[in-house]
Parts: structure tokens; sequence; C-alpha cells
């Protein structure tokens, strides 16, 4: 089975600029995750997608958005980049909502200038 | 304020010695926790968990310890093997939070030849 692609896997904006990352689960996993991860902080928790729902969200600001769509790949959104917003980005996925592993993809190194 | 706690950054031993990872958390409501690695351009890949049920789980030369009244965690590997340098996540969830995965910062191992 093929795991968890992000893409791209790099990106390079500038402050002000908008992004949207791309998220493709393990086939049949029908829950995403993201998390940003940045030094110090380790994962924070972002939002999660359920069969096109989100069904939990972080203590992000709305700037940072996401979708699911009905094949469960899954897009996350961020409007008006700050230089803050420089990170890694992981997707996460798992075949249901109520299961405790997570599958992580590589992750999306954002770089805001 | 930081729920999940793993307060040394980094760790250094020596091949074939015993690797201790600590984490702490403050969130009673917590009754599973994992431990995922990460290898640097990786995904963090699940290495093991354990239920508030249990005190102890073993998988080959990993265990984990949960000592539910101190709310501490500790991920024990032996022998250490310098494959085993990487960042090792401490995370937690509880079905009351819809099962959202908090996540410590992070310790960085290395073993040392």
């Amino acid at each position: 089975k093929a795991g968890v692609t992000q893409t791209p896997r790099y990106l390079i904006k500038t402050r002000g600029q908008q992004v949207t990352l791309s998220c493709s689960p393990i086939s049949g996993h029908r829950s995403v995750s993201w998390y940003q991860q940045t030094p110090g902080q380790g994962l924070q928790f972002l939002f999660e997608y359920f069969s096109e729902t989100q069904r939990n969200k972080g203590n992000f600001p709305g700037r940072f958005s996401g979708r699911q769509f009905s094949n469960s790949r899954s897009e996350m959104n961020v409007s008006t980049l700050e230089l803050g917003d420089s990170a890694l980005y992981l997707c996460a996925s798992r075949p249901r909502a109520v299961y405790n592993e997570q599958f992580f993809g590589p992750g999306t190194r954002l770089t805001v200038l | 304020d930081q729920q999940v706690k793993q307060n040394s950054p980094s760790l250094s031993v020596q091949e074939g010695r015993i690797s201790i990872l600590n984490c702490d958390y403050t969130n009673s409501m917590f009754d599973y926790f994992l431990w995922y690695k990460k290898y640097p351009a990786e995904g963090p890949t699940f290495l093991i968990s354990i239920s508030s049920i249990k005190d102890k789980n073993e998988d080959g030369r990993f265990t984990v310890f949960l000592n539910k009244s101190a709310k501490h965690l500790s991920l024990h590997i032996v022998p250490s093997q310098p494959g085993d340098s990487a960042v090792y996540f401490c995370a937690a969830s509880s079905d009351n939070y819809g099962q959202n995965f908090v996540f410590g910062p992070g310790t960085r191992l290395s073993v040392l030849p």
C-alpha cells in the first residue's frame, strides 16, 4: 500500500501571499489530520477532516483553513502568509476517526520570506 | 501552555547502552499515549503505544512505562543502536477530546558508536 503523500515537498513564498498544500491519504483511510511542526514546539494540531467534514480544530487563526474531498484527499490553505508560518506541515491519515495510530506523510517545508 | 512536555531537547547515549526518554503530561483526561520516531526529511512513524489501563508495554528493544499518578511516561530503548538516532515525540489522546493527539516538542536522541 502506498503511504501518505504530500505535495509539494518544498515551497517558498513571500509575506502576504497565500498557499495551498495537498495531502493524499493511504487508500481506504478516511480521516486526515494536519499538523504544523516548528523547532521547540513539536507538532501543533491544526485540524482533522473525516468524510469531508471538519471534525476537530486546533488553536490556529482563521487564516488556516482546510477541506477534504470525496476521495479523502485533503488540502490546507494559508492566506496572508506571515514569517512565523514558516514550518514543516505534516499530514496524517488513519482508517477511521477513532483509531489510535496515525500514519504521517513526509511533510511540506514552507518558507515565508 | 503545553499539555505534553518533553523537558530534554536532546540526549546522547553510547551504542549498546540504555536510552531513556521522558515525557510528562498535565491533562488527567489523557488515556492513551504514543511514541513516534522521526528521521530528517521523513514524517513521524509510530513506534509504540500504551493505554492508561496498563503501566508497561514492551515491543522488542522498546518498552514504554506509564506512571499515571505522576502523569509521567518514559520510553526505554535497550540496547541502543546508531539507527535509533532520531527525534522522538511523545503524544497523548483522550476519547473525550475526540481523539485529538497532543504532541510534545520532541527529544533528539543521538546514539554514538
